[in-house]
Formats: structure tokens, sequence, C-alpha cells
């Protein structure tokens, strides 16, 4: 089965400053994708940036920068240039192999609530 | 980019009313859609998988009887809480993905269910 942790129930961090949100994951399957989503207090979820497991480059997505770390299983979100507006909940998740056209379904992590103080 | 809708956003409802949320996937075609439950600043906790025109697969602990799921086309998923109590408010959540590959599933804005 496949299990998320996300270590950090709550981060600060300072605007314009860059922040690190921690991942890691456990699955027995060679091939997976990773997930981030921001979730603000309106409850939508909001995709961030993807990685896919035999992807070599670090995926980077604005001020979104994903931390891959195939060995040590960890998927860390780093955002840069911290905004007001970063100010949210974040969740890493896995997703499963597809089997035939049935979509994987995702594993999410407990959560971090971000704040970025003025 | 992918849009889901998910009506109604808000339910205040009496106890043992039966409330249902519909998720549509209005411009691609959904093969899978996904229910969620949340709990305030918690995980989403999967309820259900639904694939267009066969039964969902509930996760385990989650009543059958208590969340009827339909999916009857490619763009429209539903869940109905069946004579809902006070201990069934929660924000649920629909998503859904479309083809193989690691494409993003796409989220619903949710429904905050209020039972009373």
């Amino acid at each position: 089965a496949q299990k998320i942790t996300q270590t950090q129930p709550g981060m600060f961090v300072q605007e314009k400053e860059a922040v690190t949100l921690d991942c890691t994951y456990d699955t027995s399957d060679q091939s997976y994708g990773l997930f981030w989503y921001k979730q603000p207090s309106s409850g939508e979820m909001i995709f961030l940036i993807y990685q896919g497991s035999y992807d070599e480059q670090n995926a980077t997505e604005g001020r979104y920068s994903l931390n891959f770390q195939k060995a040590r299983k960890s998927a860390n979100l780093v955002i840069s240039a911290s905004q007001l507006g970063d100010s949210a909940m974040y969740f890493c998740a896995m997703r499963e192999a597809s089997i035939g056209t049935s979509y994987g379904k995702l594993t999410f992590g407990q959560g971090t609530i971000l704040t970025v103080h003025p | 980019g992918a849009v889901v809708s998910q009506h109604p956003s808000w339910v205040i409802c009496k106890s043992g009313t039966s409330v249902k949320i519909e998720c549509r996937s209005l411009d691609f075609q959904a093969t899978t859609m996904f229910w969620y439950r949340q709990f305030p600043k918690q995980s989403l906790m999967l309820m259900a998988t639904s694939n267009e025109g066969s039964k969902a697969t509930y996760e385990q602990g989650v009543e059958k009887d208590k969340f009827l799921i339909n999916h009857a086309s490619l763009t429209l998923s539903t869940l109905t809480v069946t004579s809902a109590h006070p201990e069934d408010s929660s924000f649920y959540i629909c998503s859904a993905g479309t083809g193989g590959g690691y494409q993003p599933q796409h989220f619903g804005d949710g429904t905050r269910l209020s039972i009373l």
C-alpha cells in the first residue's frame, strides 16, 4: 500500500522568503506520480506541480519547484519568494498506476498549513 | 484548463433529509470520478471511486447504503447522502480524471454540508 507523510503540521515564513514543505512517500510501485495541491480556506484544491517517478529533472512551475530525491523517497515542495496569498494548506499526494482506462486514485498526506507573514 | 463543477457549494438541511451533490466535468470526459470527505484542518479521505457505467468502489468503512454514488455519464457523477444526520456534516469534494498517464486530477470546489 502507498503512504504519504507530511511531518510539518504548520509552517511560518516571512513574505518574499523561500520555504520548503516536506513530503516523504512509501510505495512498492516502480512507476508512480507525485503531486502537490494547495487548498486555501475557501476549500478548492489547486494543482501546483507534478513529478513522475521516471523524470530525471526536478519539476518546476513558476515559483514552485519539487525537490525529488528518489532514493530517499522524498518529494519536497519549494516555494520561492513567498506571497501573502500563498497562505493555505498544502497537500502532497501520490497516484497509483492506472489500470486500463480506470484512473489511479490519489493517496494524500496529512497536509501542512503554511502561513506567510508580512 | 480542465474544469470540474460541483453543486451545490453549501447545503443546510434537517436531519433525516437526503441530499444530492452533483459533480460535472465541463470540458472533458471523465472516465473516473472520486468522492472525498474532509474534516476541518484534516486531509482528504477517499470515500469511493466511480467509473462511468460501473458500480462505485467504496473504501473500507464507508457505508454504501448511506452514500449512494451514480456515474451515469462521462461528465456527471452524483453523491447522495441518504437520511443525513448531524454526524454526516462535513466538506465533500469530488474530482475527475481521464485517460492514462499521470495527468492531475481536477477537483470541484467542494460542498459544505451542515445537518441540523
